[in-house]
């Protein structure tokens, strides 16, 4: 139990499709973050909230829309992906700011398995 | 921000210790070196953190030289279930936000 829970756990769709995946995060953390991992790729950041606002966003394609309704939820919108697109998606969460050491340690949930059709 | 450069595989035996060496020549002086673990279909885990010298906890060991271009993970002892890929981070107050995993170690342990 990581305190950061993910659902759901695999997700099948076809590109036409609009599906939403959801992180809720049980930590008390103020920092959210969405990350692909692709087969055999290192992590790729795709966005970070703190304090609800999104301050980072990179160069993700139009067809991924992140949500953070609050500090303790964060939603990725999917819509027309492509068969690229598949992979395992994880949400992590921080104590923002690192100001001490120790501190900004990210807490992952263990993913949604994406398949493209 | 500083990369980091670490073997892509190791092997092992239940019982003996290993030690991952990771490079990152660039560091700041604001930077922590982290690592992580993670098994197949998870998410990383925390592992340990640190600025300088060494830092122990109850699953492993990290040493870091006084010019703070590398760092090791060394895990005791190790058990089957410590099959695992195994990243190295380096992460400063000021880009917190911008973590980049590399591809990381991926450890086998044998019986």
């Amino acid at each position: 139990e990581t305190g950061v829970t993910q659902t759901p756990r695999h997700l099948v769709m076809g590109m036409t499709n609009k599906k939403s995946l959801k992180c809720e995060q049980h930590l008390g953390h103020n920092a959210m973050y969405w990350y692909k991992q692709s087969a055999k790729k290192p992590l790729e950041l795709m966005f970070v909230y703190s304090l609800e606002e999104r301050v980072e966003n990179n160069s993700v394609p139009s067809r991924f829309s992140p949500e953070c309704p609050n500090s303790s939820h964060l939603f990725l919108h999917l819509h027309t992906l492509q068969p690229e697109d598949s992979a395992l998606y994880l949400c992590a969460s921080s104590q923002e700011p690192f100001r001490q050491e120790g501190s900004g340690t990210q807490h992952f949930g263990d993913g949604t398995r994406l398949s493209i059709l | 921000l500083a990369k980091t450069t670490q073997p892509i595989s190791m092997d092992s035996y239940e019982g003996q210790e290993v030690n991952i060496t990771c490079s990152h020549n660039n560091i700041a002086t604001n930077d922590y070196i982290t690592w992580y673990q993670q098994f197949p279909s998870q998410g990383p885990r925390f592992i340990i953190q640190g600025y300088k010298t060494k830092v122990t906890n109850e699953v492993a060991s990290l040493f870091i030289p006084a010019d703070r271009k590398s760092s090791t993970l060394s895990l005791p002892r190790v058990s089957l279930s410590d099959t695992a890929v195994y990243y190295c981070l380096v992460s400063g107050m000021d880009s917190s936000y911008k973590l980049i995993f590399g591809s990381g170690t991926r450890l086998l342990v044998r019986p």
